[in-house]
């Protein structure tokens, strides 16, 4: 079946790194979303994964991908309070459909 | 490049009515997609439209509908609404979906309440 699960906190001091991680069961899936949600905002595509990588490093942001474990990762180096959101792992197990499934959310606290 | 843009941001609704939200996508862009949030189910999907065809649905009742135009705007339209309806509807679009690239990026949603 289809599920993406994310643990719903994360607390971290500002400078230091946060990972935020994900699981999916759908093998299937090309591709792998990160997305970002500030309050009363949309959904803010942060980066993306192609299946058949480990890594993607984006500026600040690195995307692990452990793809016999289904288990995928986001690493924000130097966190700053403006990164404080609520962070989605997404994964389209559909091949050429839009059908994006999410996890619930993983909610970034960044405190001095 | 102006982005997804959703129509009306804020809208409330009495039970029994209906409703029409509206989706504006990226230029060049000709998939759609919705999806509606709310703290107890989180992100789930309604449907996709691309070609002005529904090419995939989600697991919503039939007073759930959508469609999309030649200039591939999008509309969906929830009839009947019931107190749980109330949800923040976000529309996606993307260029053309393929298994290569299926990159979506978001509106900032239109906040429907239901009283």
């Amino acid at each position: 079946g289809e599920d993406v699960e994310q643990s719903l906190f994360l607390s971290v001091r500002e400078g230091d790194s946060s990972v935020i991680n994900c699981t999916y069961t759908d093998s299937s899936s090309t591709y792998l979303y990160w997305y970002k949600q500030e309050p009363g905002a949309g959904l803010q595509l942060l980066t993306y994964i192609f299946s058949n990588m480990d890594m993607k490093q984006d500026q600040r942001l690195t995307v692990l991908l452990n793809k016999k474990d289904k288990h995928l990762s986001l690493r924000i180096a130097d966190t700053q309070t403006g990164d404080s959101a609520i962070y989605f792992c997404a994964e389209n197990p559909s091949g050429g459909y839009n059908k994006l499934i999410f996890g619930a959310g993983t909610r970034l606290a960044v405190h001095p | 490049k102006a982005g997804v843009t959703q129509t009306p941001r804020y809208l409330i609704k009495t039970r029994g009515q209906q409703v029409t939200l509206s989706c504006s996508p990226i230029s060049g862009h000709r998939s759609v997609s919705w999806y509606q949030q709310t703290p107890g189910q989180g992100l789930q999907f309604l449907f996709e439209y691309f070609s002005e065809t529904q090419r995939n649905k989600g697991n919503f009742p039939g007073r759930f509908s959508g469609r999309q135009f030649s200039n591939s705007r999008s509309e969906m339209n929830v009839s009947t609404l019931e107190l749980g309806d109330s949800a923040l509807y976000l529309c996606a679009s993307s260029l053309v979906p393929t298994p290569v690239n299926t990159e979506a990026f978001f509106g900032q949603g239109t906040r429907l309440t239901v009283v």
